[in-house]
Protein backbone atom coordinates (compact mmCIF):
# COMPACT_ATOMS: atom_id res chain seq x y z
CA UNK A 1 0.00 0.00 0.00
CA UNK A 2 1.27 3.54 -0.85
CA UNK A 3 -1.72 5.95 -0.03
CA UNK A 4 0.46 6.67 3.60
CA UNK A 5 3.76 7.88 3.21
CA UNK A 6 6.54 7.71 6.34
CA UNK A 7 9.41 9.81 6.61
CA UNK A 8 12.23 8.96 7.63
CA UNK A 9 12.51 5.21 7.22
CA UNK A 10 15.26 5.46 9.91
CA UNK A 11 16.18 7.30 12.33
CA UNK A 12 18.76 7.36 14.80
CA UNK A 13 19.05 10.07 17.58
CA UNK A 14 20.52 10.76 20.62
CA UNK A 15 18.72 11.92 23.98
CA UNK A 16 19.42 14.58 23.57
CA UNK A 17 18.75 15.38 19.89
CA UNK A 18 14.90 16.54 18.58
CA UNK A 19 13.82 15.04 15.87
CA UNK A 20 10.49 14.66 14.23
CA UNK A 21 8.55 12.00 11.99
CA UNK A 22 6.17 12.67 9.40
CA UNK A 23 3.62 10.69 7.90
CA UNK A 24 1.16 12.03 4.82
CA UNK A 25 -1.61 10.26 3.37
CA UNK A 26 -3.04 10.72 0.09
CA UNK A 27 -6.40 8.57 0.12
CA UNK A 28 -9.13 11.51 1.17
CA UNK A 29 -9.03 9.86 4.76
CA UNK A 30 -9.99 12.10 7.93
CA UNK A 31 -8.52 10.36 10.96
CA UNK A 32 -5.00 9.81 11.63
CA UNK A 33 -3.11 8.06 14.02
CA UNK A 34 0.25 7.25 15.58
CA UNK A 35 1.35 3.54 16.54
CA UNK A 36 4.44 2.90 18.97
CA UNK A 37 5.79 -0.85 18.25
CA UNK A 38 8.29 -2.26 20.54
CA UNK A 39 10.26 -5.40 20.00
CA UNK A 40 8.34 -8.72 20.83
CA UNK A 41 5.23 -6.38 22.12
CA UNK A 42 1.70 -5.96 20.32
CA UNK A 43 1.21 -2.10 19.09
CA UNK A 44 0.29 0.45 20.88
CA UNK A 45 -2.07 3.09 20.30
CA UNK A 46 -0.46 6.71 21.03
CA UNK A 47 -2.27 9.30 19.75
CA UNK A 48 -5.72 9.75 17.15
CA UNK A 49 -6.75 12.61 15.60
CA UNK A 50 -10.22 13.60 13.79
CA UNK A 51 -10.59 16.33 11.14
CA UNK A 52 -7.20 17.69 12.63
CA UNK A 53 -8.32 17.56 16.10
CA UNK A 54 -6.52 15.45 18.82
CA UNK A 55 -9.59 12.56 20.19
CA UNK A 56 -7.42 10.45 21.92
CA UNK A 57 -3.83 10.46 23.79
CA UNK A 58 -2.89 7.08 25.51
CA UNK A 59 -1.10 8.03 28.81
CA UNK A 60 1.50 9.19 26.28
CA UNK A 61 4.99 10.82 27.91
CA UNK A 62 5.14 14.52 26.73
CA UNK A 63 8.21 13.97 25.03
CA UNK A 64 6.40 12.83 22.43
CA UNK A 65 4.83 15.98 21.09
CA UNK A 66 1.97 15.26 18.17
CA UNK A 67 1.22 17.47 15.55
CA UNK A 68 -1.66 17.19 12.84
CA UNK A 69 -1.70 20.43 10.61
CA UNK A 70 -4.17 18.96 8.26
CA UNK A 71 -6.19 15.76 7.84
CA UNK A 72 -3.65 14.76 5.34
CA UNK A 73 -0.48 14.94 7.48
CA UNK A 74 0.57 14.15 10.65
CA UNK A 75 3.95 14.51 12.69
CA UNK A 76 5.93 13.21 15.84
CA UNK A 77 7.92 15.45 17.59
CA UNK A 78 10.73 13.67 19.56
CA UNK A 79 12.88 15.74 22.35
CA UNK A 80 14.97 13.87 25.24
CA UNK A 81 13.74 10.77 24.37
CA UNK A 82 15.34 7.65 26.60
CA UNK A 83 16.75 4.23 25.43
CA UNK A 84 13.53 2.93 25.86
CA UNK A 85 11.64 4.91 23.36
CA UNK A 86 13.65 3.10 20.87
CA UNK A 87 10.95 1.34 18.34
CA UNK A 88 9.27 1.08 15.04
CA UNK A 89 6.77 4.57 14.82
CA UNK A 90 3.88 3.31 12.62
CA UNK A 91 1.09 6.03 11.32
CA UNK A 92 -1.93 4.86 10.45
CA UNK A 93 -5.19 6.57 8.72
CA UNK A 94 -9.04 5.44 8.10
CA UNK A 95 -11.67 7.29 6.33
CA UNK A 96 -13.87 7.59 9.91
CA UNK A 97 -12.32 7.32 13.04
CA UNK A 98 -14.17 4.56 14.27
CA UNK A 99 -16.05 1.76 12.15
CA UNK A 100 -13.28 2.06 8.62
CA UNK A 101 -10.41 0.00 8.63
CA UNK A 102 -6.73 1.28 9.28
CA UNK A 103 -4.25 1.92 6.63
CA UNK A 104 -0.69 1.81 7.65
CA UNK A 105 2.32 3.79 6.32
CA UNK A 106 6.03 1.57 6.03
CA UNK A 107 6.86 3.26 9.59
CA UNK A 108 9.83 4.67 11.14
CA UNK A 109 12.53 2.60 12.45
CA UNK A 110 14.04 4.68 15.30
CA UNK A 111 17.73 3.89 17.46
CA UNK A 112 18.14 6.59 20.50
CA UNK A 113 21.67 6.01 21.80
CA UNK B 1 -10.10 -2.27 27.93
CA UNK B 2 -10.83 -5.27 25.62
CA UNK B 3 -8.17 -8.10 26.00
CA UNK B 4 -7.34 -10.33 22.75
CA UNK B 5 -6.13 -13.27 22.51
CA UNK B 6 -4.40 -14.75 19.35
CA UNK B 7 -3.13 -18.17 18.35
CA UNK B 8 -1.22 -20.11 17.94
CA UNK B 9 2.07 -17.92 18.88
CA UNK B 10 4.14 -19.35 16.20
CA UNK B 11 3.42 -21.77 13.31
CA UNK B 12 5.59 -23.19 10.74
CA UNK B 13 4.83 -24.71 7.84
CA UNK B 14 5.37 -26.49 4.75
CA UNK B 15 4.65 -25.14 1.16
CA UNK B 16 1.33 -25.81 -0.05
CA UNK B 17 0.19 -26.40 3.32
CA UNK B 18 -3.21 -25.26 4.62
CA UNK B 19 -4.15 -22.84 8.41
CA UNK B 20 -5.93 -21.42 10.64
CA UNK B 21 -4.98 -18.64 13.23
CA UNK B 22 -7.61 -17.45 15.70
CA UNK B 23 -8.42 -14.43 17.54
CA UNK B 24 -10.52 -14.11 20.43
CA UNK B 25 -12.00 -10.90 22.37
CA UNK B 26 -13.25 -10.30 25.09
CA UNK B 27 -15.46 -8.11 24.69
CA UNK B 28 -18.43 -6.91 21.61
CA UNK B 29 -16.81 -4.91 18.71
CA UNK B 30 -17.65 -3.30 15.73
CA UNK B 31 -14.50 -3.06 13.98
CA UNK B 32 -12.02 -6.23 13.59
CA UNK B 33 -9.09 -6.20 11.13
CA UNK B 34 -6.40 -8.63 10.21
CA UNK B 35 -3.32 -7.48 8.96
CA UNK B 36 0.40 -9.41 7.86
CA UNK B 37 3.09 -7.20 8.75
CA UNK B 38 6.50 -8.53 6.83
CA UNK B 39 10.21 -8.90 7.34
CA UNK B 40 10.60 -5.24 6.56
CA UNK B 41 8.07 -4.25 9.26
CA UNK B 42 5.18 -2.56 6.74
CA UNK B 43 1.27 -3.54 8.02
CA UNK B 44 -0.96 -4.42 5.18
CA UNK B 45 -4.53 -4.95 5.63
CA UNK B 46 -6.08 -8.26 4.76
CA UNK B 47 -9.11 -7.94 6.35
CA UNK B 48 -11.65 -5.41 7.72
CA UNK B 49 -14.54 -7.87 8.89
CA UNK B 50 -16.60 -6.86 12.27
CA UNK B 51 -18.81 -9.84 11.33
CA UNK B 52 -19.62 -12.36 8.36
CA UNK B 53 -17.05 -14.17 5.96
CA UNK B 54 -14.60 -12.66 3.12
CA UNK B 55 -12.63 -14.00 1.09
CA UNK B 56 -9.30 -12.74 -0.83
CA UNK B 57 -7.91 -15.35 -3.34
CA UNK B 58 -6.38 -17.75 -0.92
CA UNK B 59 -6.92 -15.77 2.30
CA UNK B 60 -10.50 -15.75 3.80
CA UNK B 61 -11.86 -14.72 7.14
CA UNK B 62 -14.68 -15.32 9.14
CA UNK B 63 -15.65 -13.20 12.27
CA UNK B 64 -18.65 -14.58 14.59
CA UNK B 65 -18.93 -11.55 16.88
CA UNK B 66 -21.54 -13.05 19.07
CA UNK B 67 -19.29 -15.69 20.15
CA UNK B 68 -16.09 -13.23 20.41
CA UNK B 69 -13.51 -14.69 17.91
CA UNK B 70 -12.23 -14.54 14.12
CA UNK B 71 -10.35 -16.82 12.13
CA UNK B 72 -7.88 -16.21 9.16
CA UNK B 73 -7.54 -19.27 6.62
CA UNK B 74 -4.69 -19.41 4.38
CA UNK B 75 -5.02 -22.12 1.93
CA UNK B 76 -2.00 -23.61 -0.32
CA UNK B 77 0.82 -21.61 1.98
CA UNK B 78 3.73 -20.05 0.09
CA UNK B 79 7.11 -18.64 1.34
CA UNK B 80 5.94 -14.76 0.90
CA UNK B 81 3.22 -15.31 3.33
CA UNK B 82 5.65 -15.91 5.85
CA UNK B 83 5.82 -13.04 8.76
CA UNK B 84 3.70 -12.37 11.53
CA UNK B 85 0.00 -11.79 11.43
CA UNK B 86 -2.21 -9.30 13.66
CA UNK B 87 -5.96 -9.10 14.66
CA UNK B 88 -6.76 -5.69 15.84
CA UNK B 89 -10.07 -4.73 17.60
CA UNK B 90 -12.13 -1.39 17.77
CA UNK B 91 -8.55 0.43 16.73
CA UNK B 92 -7.43 0.28 20.05
CA UNK B 93 -6.03 -3.29 20.87
CA UNK B 94 -3.84 -5.59 19.09
CA UNK B 95 -3.41 -8.62 19.69
CA UNK B 96 0.28 -10.23 19.96
CA UNK B 97 0.48 -11.54 16.61
CA UNK B 98 1.03 -15.36 15.41
CA UNK B 99 4.36 -15.49 13.82
CA UNK B 100 4.21 -17.41 10.91
CA UNK B 101 7.28 -19.50 8.81
CA UNK B 102 6.44 -21.20 5.70
CA UNK B 103 9.46 -23.43 4.57
CA UNK B 104 9.78 -24.19 0.67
Amino acid sequence: ETGVTQTPRHLVMGMTNKKSLKCEQHLGHNAMYWYKQSAKKPLELMFVYNFKEQTENNSVPSRFSPECPNSSHLFLHLHTLQPEDSALYLCASSLGQYNSPLHFGNGTRLTVT
Amino acid sequence: GIQVEQSPPDLILQEGANSTLRCNFSDSVNNLQWFHQNPWGQLINLFYIPSGTKQNGRLSATTVATERYSLLYISSSQTTDSGVYFCAVSRLTFGEGTQLTVNP
